[in-house]
């Protein structure tokens, strides 16, 4: 079955650090460009950044609100793409999602930032 | 930045009816533009690609046009299971990958 589950939320304070992890099954992730959107509660999607796969270059883009407070990254061996997020702001409250060609989603993972 | 402008923000309708949404994008973005539902608490779906190309497995009764910046998701008989909220998605320029803000559908 193809999967993405997410996990690493939780609630954090203003200023502090979280990393979310997404495990693929099921499809060839090594060939997969990663992506990961977020939708703050009662709003729309917001896409937060991707990852392209290694053979296409690996090259990662972000959104402006979380460039440089983000950073993407991979473990191909492992089937996992990784978000790690820092100087957390409350307005990053929100449920992220990964995703892949916006094909296959993951369930989502609710992070709140809040003191 | 690409804006992808969608109207309505909401609407109702009733069982079998046809519904329209549109989508415009700021520039020309050609046929690279996504469709997704959105159930409460759920990941979107993804329901049209390139513009006009419906996903496997996706009813018959949703369909989409457009090309450029013009762009529409048609429902041809409204469905109960079709209550949701629906957006658009640019992949012709990115960063950053833009969403329309979406439409909520009730009956």
């Amino acid at each position: 079955e193809v999967q993405l589950v997410e996990s690493g939320g939780g609630l954090v304070k203003p200023g502090g650090t979280l990393r979310l992890s997404c495990a693929a099954s099921g499809f060839i992730f090594t060939n997969a460009w990663m992506s990961w959107v977020r939708q703050a509660p009662g709003k729309g999607l917001e896409w937060v950044g991707r990852i392209k796969s290694k053979t296409d270059g690996g090259t990662i883009d972000y959104a402006a609100p979380v460039k440089g407070r983000f950073t993407i990254s991979r473990i191909d061996s492992k089937s996992t793409v990784y978000l790690q997020m820092n100087s957390l702001k409350t307005e990053d409250t929100a449920v992220y999602y990964c995703n892949t060609a916006g094909i296959v989603w993951g369930q989502g993972t609710l992070v709140t930032v809040s003191s | 930045d690409i804006q992808m402008t969608q109207s309505p923000s909401s609407l109702s309708a009733s069982v079998g009816d046809r519904v329209t949404i549109t989508c415009q994008a700021s520039q020309d973005i050609s046929n690279y533009l996504n469709w997704y539902q959105q159930k409460p608490g759920k990941a979107p779906k993804l329901l049209i690609y390139d513009a006009s190309n419906l996903h496997t497995g996706v009813p018959s009764r949703f369909s989409g046009s457009g090309s450029g910046t013009d762009f529409n998701l048609t429902i041809s008989s409204l469905q109960p299971e079709d209550i949701a909220t629906y957006y658009c998605q640019q992949y012709d320029a990115l960063p950053p990958l833009t969403f329309g803000g979406g439409t909520k559908v009730e009956i």
